[in-house]
């Protein structure tokens, strides 16, 4: 089984409707992110949370919200989808062992939304 | 903010043949620096990283040194294989542990 698992893999929704995607995690990190991948654009950072009551925003929040339900879950939601979110989210999960800044991130396999 | 920039590809090479990929970032203080990889179909995987001034990352062939006076973090492949082909990231970790990432290099290596 993955490390990091994203639900649901590919999904399509229409304009308007509220879609949440999951992110759960094995690896016992305290850091979690979300991502969204456009082409030429590299990753954007929507949210990050680095403990159950410690969420922050990223460069791209407007639009969506996030939930850290415990330390091995992290949820992303489009309240009302438009089709500039179609895009590939990824989440991905950091340690915070000794307060460093040079662990390395690990990623899920990511979730490819189409919002028609 | 804290930033990087990376070269626009597709960057196109022959197997065997010398890589370069250019990473400049901007940020405050002394982040850390990485290097991702995504294969086809699949998420990012770490393939190198340096932590302060000075430090050469190195993994399966790539390099990259960490040039504070440059800001950059290049990098380098003495010999590509077909299997290199992927899309690069290079990134950055912040003092707020912000993971940052550039827009990508797709490479293409031809037999």
């Amino acid at each position: 089984d993955a490390d990091v698992t994203q639900t649901p893999r590919n999904r399509i929704t229409k304009t308007g409707k509220r879609i949440m995607l999951e992110c759960s995690q094995t690896k016992g990190h305290d850091r979690m992110y979300w991502y969204r991948q456009d082409p030429g654009l590299g990753l954007r950072l929507i949210y990050y949370s680095f403990d159950v009551k410690d969420i922050n925003k990223g460069e791209i929040s407007d639009g969506y919200s996030v939930s850290r339900q415990a330390q091995a879950k992290f949820s992303l939601s489009l309240e009302s989808a438009i089709p500039n979110q179609t895009a590939l989210y990824f989440c991905a999960t950091s340690p915070a062992a000794g307060g460093g800044r040079n662990t390395e991130a690990f990623f899920g396999q990511g979730t490819r939304l189409t919002v028609v | 903010g804290n930033s990087v920039t990376q070269m626009e590809g597709p960057v196109t090479l022959s197997e065997e043949a010398f890589l370069t990929i250019n990473c400049t970032y901007t940020a405050t203080g002394y982040p850390s620096l990485f290097w991702y990889v995504q294969y086809p179909g699949e998420g990012l995987q770490l393939l190198l990283k340096a932590t302060k001034a000075d430090d050469k990352g190195s993994n399966k062939g790539f390099e990259a040194t960490y040039r504070k006076e440059t800001t950059s973090f290049h990098l380098e492949k003495g010999s590509v294989q077909v299997s290199d082909s992927a899309v690069y990231f290079c990134a950055l970790m912040d003092s707020s542990y912000k993971l940052i990432f550039g827009s990508g290099t797709r490479l293409l290596v031809r037999p």
